[in-house]
This record gives C-alpha cells, sequence and structure tokens, in this order.
C-alpha cells in the first residue's frame, strides 16, 4: 500500500540543523510531488513548501526561505527536509505528504516527526 | 498570501445529527480551468491529518459517503449527513491555488 515513513524524533539546541527524511512507497515516487507541513503545539497546520520529484523544483514558505531545503534521493524513494539555524519556535511536528500531480492536495500522509529545539 | 477562515471553530453534535463546517477565502479559488482549488482534512486526536474532499467536492479514496463537499469561489461547506463518533478531530480546510498554501485555523468537532 501507499505509504512515507518518517524518520524519527529529534532534540536540537538552538542554532542547529534538522534533517527528516520521509521514505516512500507503493507507488511510482518520480510522478508526484511531496509536501511538507509542520504543526506547532497545540496549534495548526502550516504548510512549509513542496518538491517535484521528477525535477527537482521545489517552493518554500517565504518565511522560511534562506533556512529550509528540501531534496530527493530518487534511489531510495526519499525525500528529505533540513531546517537550519534552529529556533525554539520550530518546535513541532513535522509531516511529509504526497502531493497530487495536478491539482497539489495531499492524498497521503506520514506519521510526522517530533522536532524539540530546546537549550 | 489568500487567508482561509472557518466556522465555527468549535461545534458541538450529537451522534447521529448532521453537522457542517463553512470555509471561506480572501479571494476566489476558481481556477480557468473550472476547479476549485478547495481541499478538507480531518486530523483526528493524536494522528495525522487525512484528505476528506479534495477539488471542493470530490470525496478522497475511502471516505464515507456521510461527507460531502460543496461551494465555489470563495465560499464552501464540508457537511456530514449523520455524525458518528469516529469523526471527532479537527477540520481543517487549503487552499491550493496559489503558494504559499495556506489553511484554515481548524474547527474542532466533538461529540455532545
Amino acid at each position: 500500500q501507499v505509504q512515507l515513513v518518517q524518520s524519527g524524533a529529534e532534540v536540537k539546541e538552538p542554532g542547529a540543523s534538522v534533517k527528516v527524511s520521509c521514505r516512500a512507497s507503493g507507488y511510482t515516487f518520480a510522478s508526484s510531488g511531496i509536501s511538507w507541513v509542520r504543526q506547532a503545539p497545540g496549534q495548526g497546520l502550516e504548510w512549509m513548501g513542496w518538491i517535484s520529484i521528477y525535477n527537482g523544483d521545489t517552493k518554500y514558505a517565504q518565511k522560511l526561505q534562506g533556512r529550509v531545503t528540501m531534496t530527493a534521493d530518487t534511489s531510495t524513494t526519499t525525500a528529505y527536509m533540513e531546517l537550519r539555524s534552529l529556533r525554539s519556535d520550530d518546535t513541532a511536528v513535522y509531516y511529509c505528504a504526497r502531493r497530487a500531480t495536478a491539482f497539489y492536495y495531499m492524498d497521503v500522509w506520514g506519521k510526522g516527526t517530533t522536532v524539540t529545539v530546546s537549550s | 498570501d489568500i487567508v482561509m477562515t472557518q466556522s465555527p471553530l468549535s461545534l458541538p453534535v450529537t451522534p447521529g445529527e448532521p453537522a457542517s463546517i463553512s470555509c471561506s477565502s480572501s479571494q476566489s479559488l476558481l481556477h480557468n480551468n473550472g476547479y476549485n482549488y478547495l481541499d478538507w482534512y480531518l486530523q483526528k486526536p493524536g494522528q495525522s491529518p487525512h484528505l476528506l474532499i479534495y477539488l471542493a467536492s470530490s470525496r478522497a479514496s475511502g471516505v464515507p459517503d456521510r461527507f460531502s463537499g460543496s461551494g465555489s469561489g470563495s465560499d464552501f461547506t464540508l457537511k456530514i449527513s449523520r455524525v458518528e463518533a469516529e469523526d471527532v478531530g479537527v477540520y481543517y480546510c487549503m487552499q491550493t491555488l496559489q503558494t504559499p498554501i495556506t489553511f484554515g485555523p481548524g474547527t474542532r468537532l466533538e461529540i455532545k
């Protein structure tokens, strides 16, 4: 079945970087994109950006520009999201989701990766 | 950025009764291809969000037919014909017409 398996929880100090992985299976990886969405504790959903797997094109939320990089490795069907210069307000659950090719809805979600930023 | 609003933010419902959630956008979500780029998600307690409705009115695979979506332009509605206990959680609308993709604040459905 189609699934996205994310890497485990991380605890980082302010100023550090984190790289979250999202391994896809059950579908043709290059045929879709991957979106990243985060959710701070007790808050709503925030779109971070996406990557088109077949050509590597990315689009990031303006507020994260310069701190975030999304990549994909087609040989391992794994997408990655790296966030640098971490701050306490980056503490959140980070989700990857399969992005439909034409209409951009997110039809399959990973279980989420908790990233805690604390000194 | 397109701002999404939802009402109500909290929705207590008796099992078996209908429920309705409204979602409005600060600009039209109607693309010139005729589709409204508006989706609905449900996040059950302790779980990831999952897709309920895409393109305003198309039910996602495996979603019970008691869920339906309607609307066009800037005003949309998610309806549950008969609420069941398993429907509790937070419902989000989301627009994908333009980046940044934006979500509504969420509507928390609880069982009375």
